[in-house]
C-alpha cells in the first residue's frame, strides 16, 4: 500500500463548480499535512495546511479525518487559474522528518 | 525572509556522465533539507533528506548520492547517469518545527535529459 494515495483524475469541471479531493495515508502516528498545487513544469507551492479541525481559506477548504486517516480538499466557485495538479503532503511529527507527497490529482477548469 | 536556489535549471547529460545538482538556502539555519524527483508525468519521488550537516538518510536504493557539506547546502550527484535518471529535480528545505513540521518550500528544480 502506498504511504499517501490520491485519485489521480484528470477532473474537468466547469467553470463555478466545487470539485473535492480526497487523500489517505497510511501511517497513523503522520501529525502534519498540507496540500500543495503544482503548475506544469513547475515546482509544487503550499496551497494550505490541514488542521485537526478543518480550515478554511477563501473558496479553499481543508479537513482532516485522524480516525479514518483521510484529507480532503474542497474548492468552491472553480476559477480558470484553480487548473493544476493538487498534491497531498504527510509528515511525521518532530524527529520524523520524512515529507511523503501523493502521486497528484490534475484538474482541469473548463470555461 | 528565506530564500532556496537551485541550479542548474535545464541540464543535457549523456550517458555515462557525471551530475552534480547544488542547492543552497539562505534567511534560516539548520533546515530540514530534501530533494525530490518527478519523472514526467508521475508524482514526486523523495531521494534523499538531511537533518543536519553530514547527516543524509537515503530512501531509494538508486545511482545517486547526496552530501551536505555545510548547513545550507545539500548536493545531488552521480558517478554515472543512466537514461532512467532523466527527469525534474527538485531540492526543498523545511523549517524544523518544535513539535510538528512546518511546510517545505521548494527550489525552482533542475529538468535533466540523460542521452
Amino acid at each position: 500500500r502506498k504511504e499517501v494515495e490520491q485519485d489521480p483524475g484528470p477532473f474537468n469541471v466547469p467553470e463555478g463548480a466545487t470539485v473535492a479531493f480526497n487523500c489517505t495515508y497510511s501511517n497513523s502516528a503522520s501529525q502534519s499535512f498540507f496540500w500543495y498545487r503544482q503548475d506544469c513544469r513547475k515546482e509544487p507551492k503550499l496551497l494550505m495546511s490541514v488542521y485537526s479541525s478543518g480550515n478554511e481559506d477563501g473558496r479553499f477548504t481543508a479537513q482532516l479525518n485522524r480516525a479514518s486517516q483521510y484529507i480532503s480538499l474542497l474548492i468552491r466557485d472553480s476559477k480558470l487559474s484553480d487548473s493544476a495538479t493538487y498534491l497531498c503532503v504527510v509528515s511525521g511529527n518532530f524527529g520524523n522528518e520524512k515529507l511523503t507527497f501523493g502521486t497528484g490529482t490534475r484538474l482541469t477548469i473548463i470555461p | 525572509s528565506q530564500t532556496i536556489h537551485q541550479w542548474p535549471a535545464t541540464l543535457v547529460q549523456p550517458v555515462g556522465s557525471p551530475l552534480s545538482l547544488e542547492c543552497t538556502v539562505e534567511g534560516t539555519s539548520n533546515p530540514n533539507l530534501y530533494w525530490y524527483r518527478q519523472a514526467a508525468g508521475r508524482g514526486l519521488q523523495l531521494l534523499f533528506y538531511s537533518v543536519g550537516i553530514g547527516q543524509i538518510s537515503s530512501e531509494v536504493p538508486q545511482n545517486l548520492s547526496a552530501s551536505r557539506p555545510q548547513d545550507r547546502q545539500f548536493i545531488l550527484s552521480s558517478k554515472k547517469l543512466l537514461l532512467s535518471d532523466s527527469g525534474f529535480y527538485l531540492c526543498a528545505w523545511m523549517y524544523k518545527g518544535r513539535t510538528t513540521n512546518t511546510e517545505a518550500f521548494f527550489g525552482q528544480g533542475t529538468r535533466l535529459t540523460v542521452v
